[in-house]
């Protein structure tokens, strides 16, 4: 079965660095898109970032475009998040999300499987 | 970007009652909407995509509905475990794929 294992979350000061690592296993990781996508202690969800399957096409939201990298190992069926310049406002529980793929294959751009999240917590 | 809206923000029904929950769209996504469903220390769980299509293993009860700026996810007879939170979401202009700010279901 499909599950996404997210590790990495913890707390960290304003202006530090955390790397999110999220495990892939029960699908083809290779073949899919991937996106992160965070929600705040009671808040609604956000996306953040996405990756193509061959990590050749990127795109951030403007909320951490110049502070935040993905990337992904397909080899090692993984995905990360590197988080740089972290704010108070970026504390959130942060989930890797798969990319829905139709019948025909077509990447959908809605979200399939989460794993169970992994909490930031930005704070002095 | 693309601003979803949804109503109620609260919805207080009892078990077997027909929910109708509504997301509106700033401008037009086409049926390009998602619905999803999130329990308490939960991920969320899609359920709706591409407007009206199931996802894989949803119960019948769920239905989508709507095209261009208004959507409606329609629970047909409130089960026990639909209690939750659910958000919409817009593939229309991706990215950001954005999402709504949620519908809570609770009980009556």
């Amino acid at each position: 079965q499909v599950q996404l294992v997210e590790s990495g979350g913890g707390l960290v000061k304003p202006g530090g660095s955390l790397r999110l690592s999220c495990a892939a296993s029960g699908f083809t990781f290779s073949d899919y898109y991937m996106s992160w996508i965070r929600q705040a202690p009671g808040k609604g969800l956000e996306w953040v970032s996405y990756i193509s399957s061959s990590g050749s096409t990127i795109y951030y939201a403007d909320s951490v475009k110049g502070r935040f990298t993905i990337s992904r190992d397909n080899a090692k069926n993984s995905l990360y998040l590197q988080m740089n310049s972290l704010r108070a406002e970026d504390t959130a529980v942060y989930y890797c999300a798969r990319d829905l793929r139709d019948s025909s294959g077509y990447y959908l751009d809605y979200f399939d499987y989460w794993g169970q999240g992994t909490l930031v917590t930005v704070s002095s | 970007e693309i601003v979803l809206t949804q109503s109620p923000a609260t919805l207080s029904l009892s078990p077997g009652e027909r929910a109708t929950l509504s997301c509106r769209a700033s401008q037009s996504v086409s049926s390009y909407l998602a619905w999803y469903q999130q329990k308490p220390g939960q991920a969320p769980r899609l359920l709706i995509y591409d407007a009206s299509n199931r996802a894989t293993g949803i119960p019948a009860r769920f239905s989508g509905s709507g095209s261009g700026t208004d959507f409606t996810l329609t629970i047909s007879s409130l089960e026990p475990e639909d209690f939750a939170v659910y958000y919409c979401q817009q593939r229309s202009n991706w990215p950001p794929g954005t999402f709504g700010p949620g519908t809570k279901v609770d009980i009556k």
